[in-house]
C-alpha cells in the first residue's frame, strides 16, 4: 500500500485480555518499529526488526510484549494479560533501509484498557 | 539516561506570524536529530532533519537551528497557519541508527 496500515485503529479489552496488534510495512520496507505513546508523550521504542529478524527488542517493557514479523512483512504485536498501564498508542514504523533513517509511521492502535 | 526534552509544552500564535519551538538534547554524541508533527490521531510526520555538521538548514517554510555548544535545537516555522496546528516533536536517532528516542512534545495551536 501506500502507508503503513495499522488495525485496529482502536481496541478496548478487559484487564487480563491478551490482544494483538498488526502492522503491515510498506511493501518492501527492511526495518519495522513498534513504539508506544502514552498520552501527551512522545513515543517510545519498543522493538526493531529487519526482514524477519527482531534485532532489538530492548524497549519491551514485560515479558507480557511479544512481537513477531515470521515472514518479513506483516508484523504483529502481542499483549498477554494486559494491564491499565498499558493503555496507550502503539505506533509502527517502517523504512526501506537497514536503520531508521526514511521512518514512515502508521496512524497506530489507540489501546484502552479497563 | 540520555535525553531529549522539550522546552514548552504548549505555544499559541496568531496565524501570520513566525513560529519557534525549541527542544533540548543531553547525548553530545547524537549526530542526526528530526523533527516531526502529530496530527491527532495520527502518527508522527517528518517535518526537517540535520546532522551535527550543520548548524541550520532550510525546507518549504521551516527551518531548523542546531547549537551543539549548547546542545539545543530549534524548528521555526514561517507564516504560521491553521494547519500547522499539531503537536511538535522532536527527536534524535541513536548511533546504530536503528532508533529514535523522542521528547516529550510541544503542542502548537494557530489562532485565525
Amino acid at each position: 500500500g501506500a502507508g503503513v496500515s495499522q488495525s485496529p485503529r482502536y481496541k478496548v479489552a478487559k484487564r487480563g485480555q491478551d490482544v494483538a496488534l498488526r502492522c503491515d510495512p510498506i511493501s518492501g520496507h527492511v526495518s519495522l518499529f513498534w513504539y508506544q505513546q502514552a498520552l501527551g508523550q512522545g513515543p517510545e521504542f519498543l522493538t526493531y526488526f529487519q526482514n524477519e529478524a527482531q534485532l532489538d527488542k530492548s524497549g519491551l517493557p514485560s515479558d507480557r510484549f511479544f512481537a513477531e514479523r515470521p515472514e518479513g512483512s506483516v508484523s504483529t504485536l502481542k499483549i498477554q494479560r494486559t494491564q491499565q498501564e498499558d493503555s496507550a498508542v502503539y505506533l509502527c514504523a517502517s523504512s526501506l533501509s537497514n536503520s531508521g533513517y526514511g521512518y514512515t509511521f502508521g496512524s497506530g492502535t489507540r489501546l484502552t484498557v479497563v | 539516561g540520555e535525553s531529549v526534552g522539550l522546552h514548552l509544552p504548549t505555544l499559541s500564535v496568531q496565524e501570520g506570524d513566525n513560529s519557534i519551538i525549541n527542544c533540548a538534547y543531553s547525548n553530545s554524541a547524537s549526530d542526526y536529530f528530526i523533527w516531526y508533527k502529530q496530527e491527532s490521531g495520527k502518527g508522527p510526520q517528518f517535518i526537517i532533519d540535520i546532522r551535527s555538521n550543520m548548524d541550520k538548514r532550510q525546507g518549504q517554510r521551516v527551518t531548523v537551528l542546531l547549537n551543539k555548544t549548547v546542545k539545543h535545537l530549534s524548528l521555526q516555522i514561517a507564516a504560521t497557519q491553521p494547519g500547522d496546528s499539531a503537536v511538535y516533536f522532536c527527536a534524535e536517532i541513536n548511533n546504530a541508527g536503528n532508533m529514535l528516542t523522542f521528547g516529550g512534545g510541544t503542542r502548537l495551536m494557530v489562532k485565525p
